[in-house]
């Protein structure tokens, strides 16, 4: 099946710090979805994007959907332990969903 | 918000065991089931999809023999993992979600070792 390409694959950051995720495709994507999984857990589902050039907000957390809808970034500011786990975009393919290759996040207290 | 149950949590077997997954949504009606298997410190790689009622759609190099899904309420998928075997230990996770453009909803997923 298709997937998603995201970068960085591993990231390591000190508490406080930024990061930032970025989720490339090479279609054109209908809509773009961001989940976090806790290590041992389950993905849950973040924020969904469906307008070209969307921006939003969730508290620290801001997503981007790019104008041509082929890329999405998800950015973190001032990193806390509780960020810690991996990130996946998802794309929506007619009735499937592929997985990014998701961003591994590792806190540093 | 949405709950997907999934049973067993985890799973210790004999090789050449058939194990069955049960997937339900709990407080919605879930048009589109989704089954995915992921290895440590991998990426959820989808398996099939199945819509209630009719046959699941297979990702290229999942063998529907073995894997056998069935999506026969609008509230409950099951996987069967047939004959499983050493290397078809992972962990699968099913998620749901009810109309187009709705968010999928994850189960807790079952840790399959097969032994």
């Amino acid at each position: 099946g298709q997937q998603v390409m995201q970068i960085p694959q591993y990231q390591h950051v000190q508490e406080g710090e930024d990061f930032t995720t970025y989720c490339n495709s090479s279609t054109t994507l209908s809509n773009i979805q961001w989940y976090k999984q806790r290590p041992g857990g389950h993905p849950v589902f973040l924020i969904q994007l469906v307008k070209s050039g969307e921006v939003k907000k969730q508290k620290r957390l801001t997503f981007q959907f790019g104008e041509a809808k082929k890329n999405s970034s998800l950015h973190i500011t001032a990193t806390q332990t509780t960020d810690v786990g991996t990130y996946f975009c998802a794309e929506e393919g007619g009735n499937q969903f592929y997985f990014g290759t998701g961003t591994s996040l590792t806190v540093i207290p | 918000g949405a709950v997907v149950s999934q049973h067993p949590s985890r799973v210790i077997c004999k090789s050449g065991t058939s194990v069955k997954i049960e997937c339900r949504s709990l407080d919605f009606q879930a048009t589109t089931m989704f089954w995915y298997r992921q290895f440590p410190k991998q990426s959820l790689m989808l398996m099939a999809t199945s819509n209630e009622g009719s046959k699941a759609t297979y990702e290229q190099g999942v063998e529907k023999d073995k894997f056998l899904i069935n999506h026969a309420s609008l509230t409950l998928s099951t996987l069967t993992v047939t004959s499983a075997h050493p290397e078809d230990s992972s962990f699968y996770i099913c998620s749901a979600k009810g109309t187009a453009n709705q968010p999928q909803h994850f189960g807790d997923g079952t840790r399959l070792s097969i032994l």
